[in-house]
């Protein structure tokens, strides 16, 4: 994998189900993968900075999992709510060169 | 404690024209770099600024230049403006170039 691949491009679901998305990445000269929410007419938000293979953080009903062997990070919502509808940003990171960011997915909850 | 701000929130240009977009830093952070998101595309890396410098430049053109100024504030310059620069300009900074990026929420410039 060269660039930052993120799927589903877009995802719908219920208030109350959980969801995952995936976020892929170049495993070689890995140093560190973030994640970001970015809600409509905001600043992205950063949510996680994830360094070490089979890292797991956790924030409130969000959390995420991260291969750096395989190159690929899991993002998971426990129980949507409305406020979760964002679009979801992974960035892959290097160490010494620019963030590489994929396209996002983005999250609609519907009530 | 204000986080990074943009100005301005949108702006219409002309092809041709030059625009200048201005970027204020969140509190002790002294690292600014610029990305330009296109649409439907991911935020592509413009340039990183530290101690006044250019430290690192991702694949544009020179008609993209920058300037960051001694309280760490920053300016992104665009001339010759092209219909393919329509897109929302993000600035994000850091309190070293290898720390957590805070964006701020950008500047949306349409080129006609």
């Amino acid at each position: 994998i060269l660039n930052v691949e993120q799927s589903p491009q877009s995802l719908h679901v219920q208030e109350g189900d959980s969801t995952n998305f995936t976020c892929s990445f170049p495993s070689s000269n890995f140093y560190a993968l973030h994640w970001y929410r970015w809600e409509t007419a905001k600043s992205p938000e950063a949510l996680f900075v994830m360094t070490l293979n089979g890292d797991e953080k956790k924030k409130g009903r969000i959390s995420a999992t991260l291969n750096t062997k395989e190159g690929y990070s899991y993002l998971y919502i426990k129980g949507s709510q409305p406020e979760d509808s964002a679009t979801y940003l992974c960035a892959s990171d290097s160490g010494n060169t620019p963030l590489v960011f994929g396209k996002g997915t983005r999250l609609s909850v519907i009530a | 404690d204000a986080g990074v701000t943009q100005s301005p929130t949108h702006l219409i240009k002309t092809r041709g024209q030059q625009v200048t977009l201005r970027c204020s830093p969140k509190s002790g952070h002294d690292t600014v770099s610029w990305y330009q998101q296109a649409l439907g595309q991911g935020p592509q890396f413009i340039f990183q600024y530290y101690e006044e410098e250019e430290r690192q430049r991702g694949n544009f053109p020179d008609r993209f230049s920058g300037h960051q100024f001694p309280n760490y504030s920053s300016e992104l310059n665009v001339n010759a403006l092209l219909l393919g620069d329509s897109a929302l300009y993000l600035c994000a900074s850091s309190s070293g170039w290898q720390e957590t990026q805070y964006f701020g929420p950008g500047t949306r410039l349409l080129v006609l």
